[in-house]
């Protein structure tokens, strides 16, 4: 069965470093996905992308947040300068789209700042 | 309560029996969708309902949504010590257009006892 795949599995990093986290959707969806849980609490969207472009970001994703589609297989979340309360995981998904379709989820990067 | 709420937190039942969980919401939806995730890893989609469905079947799964009372189910069949997880309701408010995040619940984390 297709997966979504997402390296590193768990990254640590001190405050104010940029990390990548990156992320392989499965081939034929067109629509991609970040969302990130802290430990303890609620799985929250942070921004969707289609047609290379962001198509709807939540308020967590600020300006130290990006995306990028940089080839036709991998798909990007950079964080410019790391704080202590990004410290989360960090799950990729991607979807065929449209109504009525389920998400894939990759098994999530594992992010600690410290 | 929030978007996409889930009770009970926990349920503890034992292997074999029947485990129910339920969700309930606040906007308008255009499904709705289960996730599970085992301890520290992704997150599994399990079965979505649209909004037009009022039940849905998949294997031991049984979905309910009741959109007048904006509140799903989620029952398990004769568990199994595999089974236990937690499990998330998402709700998904496509408005058309683009590719909208889902809204998680907390989860009801469930153990089984073998």
């Amino acid at each position: 069965e297709p997966e979504v795949t997402q390296t590193p599995s768990h990254q640590v990093t001190q405050m104010g470093q940029e990390v990548i986290l990156r992320c392989v959707p499965i081939s034929n969806h067109l629509y991609f996905y970040w969302y990130r849980q802290i430990l303890g609490q609620k799985v929250e969207f942070l921004v969707s992308f289609y047609n290379n472009e962001i198509s709807e970001k939540s308020e967590i994703f600020d300006d130290q947040f990006s995306v990028e589609r940089p080839d036709g297989s991998n798909f990007t979340l950079k964080i410019r300068s790391t704080k202590l309360e990004d410290s989360a995981m960090y799950f990729c998904a991607s979807s065929e789209g449209g109504r009525g379709r389920g998400y894939t989820f990759g098994s999530g990067t594992r992010l600690t700042v410290v | 309560s929030q978007q996409g709420e889930e009770d009970p937190q926990a349920l503890s039942i034992q292997e074999g029996e029947n485990a129910t969980m339920n969700c309930s919401y606040k906007t308008s939806i255009n499904n709705l969708q289960w996730y599970r995730q085992n301890s520290g890893r992704g997150l599994v989609h399990l079965i979505l309902i649209r909004s037009n469905e009022r039940e849905k079947h998949s294997g031991r799964l049984r979905v309910t949504l009741d959109t007048s009372k904006k509140s799903s189910s989620l029952l398990i069949t004769a568990s199994r010590a595999a089974d236990t997880a937690s499990y998330f309701c998402a709700t998904d408010a496509y408005s058309g257009g683009g590719a909208d995040g889902l809204t998680f619940g907390k989860g009801t984390h469930l153990i089984i006892q073998p």
